[in-house]
């Protein structure tokens, strides 16, 4: 099966800019993450939706970043303004998991966007 | 709320030896645990999981891991390391009452030839 697709793989913008991230998952696949991931660090979720409506969006820092998954399968993640501590890789993953509790499956993830703001 | 900790940042062992990654968790309820290995400038990719039953699991690559309820620990180890091993190496967790998963901060493992 093709895996989760990310595009674009690398992005330089300067701060203050804009800049948007796009995610197709796994076919078939109902939940679907954006996370954050930091040099030198874990991955750190900023979003999870189930189909289009959204899970946990708890560390997103809803001020500058939004996320939309319209339609259940492909989303967009957006910064909107930049700042210089948003340099990182945005990894989207996708998973079989359906219903809250019931969370076993693992997460295929995609290649990332790496992220440079100047 | 879960957390999952990585003590070592990095590891090294030399080609042929046994290796172990080590992983210990915290959550509330029962736990899923996961472990992840990425490759420089790829994605995360799964390697194994412990949902529930026998407590020694095995995934991909050879590796292992033994889920270890009175240590919280999930360690992750291989019989002989490969070159082809280094890379980098995430233990993650979710508590079966809570969709969130966390993950560790990551453990480099260099294989020595």
């Amino acid at each position: 099966e093709a895996g989760v697709a990310q595009s674009p793989r690398y992005k330089i913008i300067e701060k203050r800019q804009s800049v948007a991230f796009w995610c197709n998952p796994i076919s078939g696949h109902a939940t679907l993450y954006w996370y954050q991931q930091i040099l030198g660090q874990g991955p750190k979720l900023l979003i999870q939706f189930q189909n289009n409506g959204v899970v946990d969006d708890s560390q997103l820092p809803k001020d500058r970043f939004s996320a939309e998954r319209l339609k259940g399968v492909d989303s967009t993640l957006k910064i909107q303004p930049a700042k210089l501590e948003d340099s990182a890789v945005y990894l989207c993953a996708s998973s079989r998991s359906g219903s809250r509790g019931v969370s076993g499956n693992e997460q295929f993830f995609g290649p990332g966007t790496r992220l440079t703001v100047l | 709320a879960q957390s999952v900790a990585q003590p070592e940042d990095q590891v090294n062992v030399a080609e042929g030896n046994p290796l172990t990654v080590k992983c210990t968790y915290s959550v509330s309820g029962n736990p899923y645990l996961f472990w992840y290995v990425q490759y420089p400038n790829r994605g995360l990719q799964f390697l194994l999981k412990y949902i529930t039953g026998d407590n020694l699991v095995k995934g991909s690559y050879g590796f292992e891991a033994e889920f270890n309820k009175s240590q919280t620990s999930f360690h992750l180890k291989k019989p002989s390391a490969l070159v082809s091993d280094s890379a980098l190496y995430f233990c993650a967790v979710r508590d079966i009452g809570d969709d969130k998963i966390i993950f560790g901060k990551g453990t480099r493992l260099h294989i020595l030839p």
